[in-house]
């Protein structure tokens, strides 16, 4: 079984500084990564993934996540957030060949002008 | 593309009283997910449908949630009867065959606080 923890529960930083989201993942198979967005009110939305080859995904948004096996972890960055990055952030796991996701209990960032 | 379609929004009901949602997926996705987001927690799979048939739903209530996906397109989920603890949200999701890959694609959901 996968499981996944997000140590953080909430997460303020002022706007244009530096933002670092954790994710760590236990498995004993290989998996696949994700992170997903979720604004007040509305559904969840991918924002990035890890499949396989390069550890470092990027988002189209500047968000950019790498993945560390030796670490199990699948850690969030931004260089710069802006006021409109504020949200609520899932770190997502699931087994390669299946289609079920386990989230974690997500991590609220909160960009402070 | 149009994306996952929810209804209703919001919906308040009284504890023992029946409720249910319906979810219209994104054309041509034949996986189907429904999940319950409890306020301050993740996402948790209640049922996942390939096409018409149930693939999982180890995590359903059976006693009091039921979900069909007739003709393998939308589906509805039901609670009946509720309890105060069935307060979440109740987000569907679908995808093409292979989501381990593309990733899911959610509506915006469905808020039930039960009083």
């Amino acid at each position: 079984a996968q499981s996944v923890t997000q140590l953080d529960s909430q997460v303020p930083v002022f706007e244009e500084a530096p933002v670092e989201l954790r994710c760590n993942y236990s498995s004993s198979v290989s998996v696949y990564l994700f992170w997903y967005v979720q604004y007040p009110n509305q559904g969840l939305q991918l924002l990035l993934k890890y499949l396989s080859g390069s550890t470092l995904v990027e988002s189209i948004n500047g968000f950019e996540a790498e993945f560390n096996k030796s670490q199990t972890s699948f850690h969030l960055r931004k260089p710069s957030v802006h006021i409109s990055d504020t949200a609520e952030y899932f770190c997502a796991v699931s087994a390669t060949g299946t289609y079920k996701y386990i989230f974690g209990t997500g991590t609220r960032l909160k960009v402070l002008a | 593309e149009a994306g996952v379609a929810q209804s209703p929004r919001y919906k308040i009901i009284e504890k023992r009283q029946s409720v249910a949602f319906w979810c219209n997926p994104i054309s041509g996705h034949a996986t189907l997910y429904w999940y319950q987001q409890i306020l301050g927690q993740g996402p948790k799979l209640l049922i996942q449908f390939q096409n018409n048939g149930v693939v999982d739903d180890s995590q359903l209530p059976k006693d009091r949630f039921s979900a069909e996906r007739l003709k393998g397109v939308d589906s509805t989920l039901k609670i009946q009867p509720a309890k105060l603890e069935d307060s979440a949200v109740y987000l569907c999701a679908s995808s093409l065959a292979r989501a381990g890959v593309g990733g899911y694609t959610f509506g915006s959901g469905t808020r039930l606080t039960v009083v």
